[in-house]
């Protein structure tokens, strides 16, 4: 059966300092990664999938099959960054997401 | 381009009653997946109708049942409503057969409390 596992409930950095939001994942078959964000009194929206390699917002994710982790990055934290991260594995036919728990992120200034 | 709407926002329901929560998908989507957050946890996947069919199922009992209608708007139904049913119940939607089916659009949720 498939899992994704956020070990960080709650992170918080400086602004300007650099962040990762871990996430790793167990699935039998070959993943389908995704981070999802939601900012505060908005609706859970798409951030990034490992397959697209592409950087939203400074946010980079790889996925390490070895380790079978796909950790966010960002070099230099932004006090906007604020908000909730849930890490996403895609799964069957159905395309049905498989989320973990999520980790709150807060940007001091 | 209209987004996911929800009805209702919220409502209180009593153990053992029923419920059916409503979702408009987005404008053009033809797909809906119904996910239920309890309180401090990520979303689960319940399932997801496409063409009006049932398209896959996650681990909820018989007593979760949905539907698909023509336009694409889908109904949620909890029959015998339990304690632990109390959850954020959210819909999202994509349009499956495209190179961007990959992408779900969530709507606000509907919160749902059972005493």
């Amino acid at each position: 059966a498939q899992r994704v596992t956020q070990p960080e409930k709650l992170l918080s950095v400086f602004k300007g300092a650099p962040v990762e939001l871990k996430c790793n994942y167990s699935y039998s078959g070959s993943p389908e990664l995704f981070w999802y964000v939601q900012y505060s009194r908005q609706r859970l929206q798409l951030l990034l999938r490992h397959i697209s390699r592409e950087s939203i917002k400074g946010f980079t994710a790889d996925l390490n099959k070895g380790e079978t982790s796909f950790h966010l990055k960002k070099p230099f934290a932004q006090e906007e960054d604020s908000a909730m991260y849930y890490c996403a594995l895609n799964s069957g036919s159905a395309r049905q997401l498989t989320f973990g728990s999520g980790t709150q992120l807060t940007v001091l200034p | 381009e209209t987004g996911v709407t929800q009805s209702p926002t919220h409502l209180i329901k009593t153990r053992g009653q029923q419920v059916t929560l409503r979702c408009s998908s987005q404008s053009g989507h033809n797909t809906v997946s119904w996910y239920q957050q309890a309180l401090g946890q990520g979303p689960q996947f319940i399932f997801q109708y496409y063409r009006e069919e049932e398209n896959g199922r996650g681990n909820f009992p018989p007593r979760f049942s949905g539907l698909q209608f023509p336009n694409y708007s889908s109904e949620l139904n909890v029959n015998a409503l339990e304690l632990d049913d109390s959850a954020l119940y959210l819909c999202a939607s994509s349009l499956a057969g495209t190179h961007r089916s990959y992408e779900q659009y969530f709507g606000p949720g509907t919160r749902l409390t059972v005493t």
